[in-house]
C-alpha cells in the first residue's frame, strides 16, 4: 500500500489566489512527522513546512498552511497568496519515528502552475 | 559550503560502464542519506549513514549499488555494471542528528545509454 498518496498530479492556480494540495497518508506507527517540500525545475528540495502527528496546532510558515486531519490521515498544504515563483512541483512526505533510520518516504508530487 | 554539494551534476555513461556520485555533506551534519528519483516520482529512499556507518541500506535496489562514508562526512555511491533502468537523478540530504531538519542537495543527474 501506498504511505504517501497525492492525487492531483498537476494544479492550475490564477496568481495572488489560494491553492490547496492534497496528501494522504498511511501508517501504523504513532509518532510520525509530516513533510512539504518544494522543487523548481532546477532540481533542489526546499523544506516548506513540517507537522507532528502530535501537534495540537496546525503548522504555518508564512504563506504555507498545512491542513492537518489526523483521524482522515490527510495533511493538504495550502498556499495563500499565490505568486509566479510558487510554479514548481510540490511533495508530501512522512517520517515514521519506529524506524531506525528515519528516512523520508514521499508521495508522487503535484505539479503546481501559477498563471500570471 | 553552506549547503549540500552533489558532484557531478550530471553524468552520461555507456551501460555496463561504473559510477561514482559524490555527496558533501553540511558539516557537521552526521545523517546522511541518498534518494533516487525517477522522472516524475518523488524520491526513493537508498541508503542511511549514522557517522562512518551504514545504519540502514534497506532501499538500495540490488548488489550493483553501495555506498561508503569512509571519514563520517563526504559520501559516495557506487554503481556497477549500470543499466539503462539506473537512469534517474541521485539526491543526497544531511542533517544534524537522526531524522531531524533534512538539507537536500541539487542531486546528480545520471544517464545510462
Amino acid at each position: 500500500a501506498q504511505k504517501i498518496t497525492q492525487t492531483q498530479p498537476g494544479m492550475f492556480v490564477q496568481e495572488k489566489e489560494a491553492v490547496t494540495l492534497d496528501c494522504t497518508y498511511d501508517t501504523s506507527d504513532p509518532s510520525y512527522g509530516l513533510f512539504w517540500y518544494k522543487q523548481p525545475s532546477s532540481g533542489e528540495m526546499i523544506f516548506l513546512i513540517y507537522q507532528g502527528s502530535y501537534d495540537q496546532q496546525n503548522a504555518t510558515e508564512g504563506r504555507y498552511s498545512l491542513n492537518f486531519q489526523k483521524a482522515r490521515k490527510s495533511a493538504n498544504l495550502v498556499i495563500s497568496a499565490s505568486q509566479l515563483g510558487d510554479s514548481a512541483m510540490y511533495f508530501c512526505a512522512m517520517r515514521e519515528h519506529s524506524g531506525s533510520a528515519r528516512q523520508l518516504t514521499f508521495g508522487s508530487g503535484t505539479q503546481l502552475t501559477v498563471l500570471p | 559550503g553552506a549547503g549540500v554539494s552533489q558532484t557531478p551534476s550530471n553524468k552520461v555513461t555507456e551501460k555496463g560502464k561504473y559510477v561514482e556520485l559524490r555527496c558533501d555533506p553540511i558539516s557537521g551534519h552526521t545523517a546522511l542519506y541518498w534518494y533516487r528519483q525517477s522522472l516524475g516520482q518523488g524520491p526513493e529512499f537508498l541508503i542511511y549513514f549514522q557517522g562512518t556507518g551504514a545504519a540502514d541500506d534497506s532501499g538500495l535496489p540490488n548488489d550493483r549499488f553501495f555506498a561508503v562514508r569512509p571519514e563520517g562526512s563526504v559520501s559516495t555511491l557506487k554503481i556497477q555494471r549500470t543499466e539503462r533502468g539506473d537512469s534517474a537523478v541521485y539526491l543526497c540530504a544531511s542533517s544534524p542528528g537522526q531524522g531531524s531538519g533534512y538539507t537536500f542537495g541539487s542531486g546528480t543527474r545520471l544517464t545510462v545509454v
